[in-house]
């Protein structure tokens, strides 16, 4: 089965500073990649997916995330961050031939400081 | 659309109870999904349906645990009896499986178990 690490449970960042966080998963198979972001009480929504074609995805709010097979990796960026991006971010992967199947990251946690 | 809709919003309940926790797909969503969050394990996914028929139950517990979808529009989680390491936050999701849409989250449950 499929399963997905993110490496930082916490990132702590200023406002308008350049954000990173990491996700590398594990698979014997060809995967959909996803990010989803979690407000406070709130459910997840999505920020963005790689399911083929181009590696570098553009998502809502100005993230982007970008595919790397080789190192198995799908870390999600953004320029330049705001209060209000301040959230719990999951990395989730599914197999391509069941994407009903998504196994999800333990979460990032960042929060934006003014 | 409403979206994922989920009740209650928050359940505290006593060790030993039943607990019934309910979801409402959003119209036309062929899968639905059972995730429970805790601060220990993250995201787990319990259980999914595809139209109407479980397919994967093997992220449930315990046979304490039992899910049923009578039809599409409708889905329940129970659990009998209860106990305190129950306690976590329960979410809904669903998604249509043509078009490799994204999962669409409820709000979740918040679960204690005293």
């Amino acid at each position: 089965a499929q399963s997905v690490t993110q490496l930082d449970s916490q990132v702590p960042v200023f406002e308008e500073a350049p954000v990173e966080l990491r996700c590398n998963y594990s698979s014997s198979v060809s995967v959909y990649l996803f990010w989803y972001v979690q407000y406070p009480n709130q459910g997840l929504q999505l920020l963005l997916k790689y399911l083929s074609g181009s590696t570098l995805v553009k998502g809502i709010n100005g993230f982007e995330a970008e595919f790397n097979k080789s190192q198995t990796s799908f870390h999600l960026r953004k320029p330049s961050v705001h209060i209000s991006d301040t959230a719990e971010y999951f990395c989730a992967v599914s197999p391509d031939y069941n994407n009903n199947d998504m196994r999800f990251g333990a979460g990032t946690r960042l929060t934006v400081k003014p | 659309d409403a979206g994922v809709i989920q009740s209650p919003r928050h359940e505290v309940t006593e060790m030993g109870q039943e607990v019934t926790l309910r979801c409402k797909p959003i119209s036309g969503h062929n899968s639905l999904f059972w995730y429970r969050q805790t601060m220990m394990r993250g995201l787990e996914l319990l259980i999914y349906f595809n139209n109407n028929v479980p397919i994967d139950d093997s992220g449930m517990p315990e046979d304490r645990f039992s899910a049923k979808m009578p039809n599409a529009s409708f889905s329940t989680l129970k659990i009998q009896p209860s106990e305190p390491r129950d306690s976590a936050v329960y979410f809904c999701a669903s998604r249509r499986d043509s078009g490799n849409t994204e999962a669409f989250f409820g709000q979740g449950t918040r679960l204690t178990v005293v």
